[in-house]
This record gives C-alpha cells, sequence and structure tokens, in this order.
C-alpha cells in the first residue's frame, strides 16, 4: 500500500528552469525523507525533515514539511542535467515501517 | 557514515532455481532491515521488514514462501527467491537503520529469471 502519493509521476524541462515535486498522504509522519535515485543504483537521501512547517536548503533544492506533517514539497531552481534521476520521498512512522512515495521521474534536457 | 553492502548486483537465473541476495551493513549493526521491491520508473514497495533473531514481517500481498527473509545475525539479511519464474525479474533493494545516520540503502540487485 502507498501512503504517500507523488506529482507528477513524470517531468521533462529544460535546462534552466524551476520545478516543484508534491509528496502527499493522508498519514501523519514523524519524518519524511527525499530521496534520488538513478538507474540500477540504490537511493541516496538528500534531506531528513522532522519539524511541522521546516524548510531545509540544499544549495538548488529547497524542501518544505507541511505544518501537520503529512504532506512535502521539493522545489529545484534552475534545474541542471545532472538533476535528472528518479525522486522519491519516504515517510516513517513511530511504528519503525517506512514507506516511500509513488516517485517522480525527472528528466532535464540540456 | 553508514555503509550497506547488497550482492550479487546482477544475477541471471532460469527459471525453477532459486537466487539469494544479500544484504550487509558493513560498519554498524543493524536490527532491523528491510526490502523493496522496484520496477522500471517506479517506486520501491516494501516487501518485508527483517528483524534479527525472528520472523520477518511480510507486507500484504508478498508470499512469504516466495520470498524467504533470513536475518541470522547483526549485520547481515539474506533474501531467497524460491522457485523463481521471469515475473519475479525485477530490481530488488534492501535498506537498513542505523540510529544516528537513519535509512541506508544497498545498491541493489538486478534479477532477471529466464
Amino acid at each position: 500500500t502507498q501512503l504517500l502519493e507523488q506529482s507528477p509521476q513524470f517531468l521533462s524541462i529544460q535546462e534552466g528552469e524551476n520545478l516543484t515535486v508534491y509528496c502527499n498522504s493522508s498519514s501523519v509522519f514523524s519524518s519524511l525523507q527525499w530521496y534520488r535515485q538513478e538507474p540500477g543504483e540504490g537511493p541516496v537521501l538528500l534531506v531528513t525533515v522532522v519539524t511541522g512547517g521546516e524548510v531545509k536548503k540544499l544549495k538548488r533544492l529547497t524542501f518544505q514539511f507541511g505544518d501537520a506533517r503529512k504532506d512535502s514539497s521539493l522545489h529545484i531552481t534552475a534545474a541542471q542535467p545532472g538533476d535528472t534521476g528518479l525522486y522519491l520521498c519516504a515517510g516513517s512512522n513511530t511504528g519503525n515501517q517506512f514507506y516511500f512515495g509513488t516517485g517522480t521521474s525527472l528528466t532535464v534536457i540540456p | 557514515g553508514a555503509v550497506v553492502s547488497q550482492h550479487p548486483s546482477r544475477v541471471i537465473c532460469k527459471s525453477g532455481t532459486s537466487v539469494k541476495i544479500e544484504c550487509r551493513s558493513l560498519d554498524f549493526q543493524a536490527t532491523t532491515m528491510f526490502w523493496y521491491r522496484q520496477f522500471p520508473k517506479k517506486s520501491l514497495m516494501l516487501m518485508a521488514t527483517s528483524n534479527e533473531g525472528s520472523k520477518a514481517t511480510y507486507e500484504q500481498g508478498v508470499e512469504k514462501d516466495k520470498f524467504l527473509i533470513n536475518h541470522a545475525s547483526l549485520t547481515l539479511s539474506t533474501l531467497t527467491v524460491t522457485s523463481a519464474h521471469p515475473e519475479d525479474s525485477s530490481f530488488y533493494i534492501c535498506s537498513a537503520r542505523q540510529h544516528h545516520y537513519g535509512y541506508t540503502f544497498g545498491s541493489g540487485t538486478r534479477l532477471t529469471v529466464v
């Protein structure tokens, strides 16, 4: 069961454009993480957010955790071809269960 | 940092045979490891939670007898795909949770059943 829905599922943009990926759920999570995965490799952790309303920045990436800790967003400014990959949000609840979102496949065209 | 090693990275097997995938935490002890299955350009689907010294907890719809999980030590969990069929072909990924580093993932295993 996918508890976390991501949108859009696929995104193809030109280099230099901005984009936002959304991660939504009806469940409350104690923490939420964002990962980036390249083909044939495991996911690599980008950020962890734990406080409702929290905003974290990682260079051109801005992550926000919703006030109610049910949703999150990832905004990329001035996308580059190196940003291409599968972006996954993942939520952890107090029961030590860890579920991934449905994923967003991003392609940045040079 | 925490490192999880997964082996093999690629395996091709004949239909009807069994394949074992290993997941090791190299520099930390993991009482809990997770096994995921992933289809191309799709997200990771949690298959089971592997608990050291006890039976794995399987997600709904995952066949326990098809996907055997053993977590015999604090650094090793194995997933055995028994009597593999072409529909079992997929990318399998393990992860382990380490207190200070959160969840760390293996590099995955591409299984192809011919």
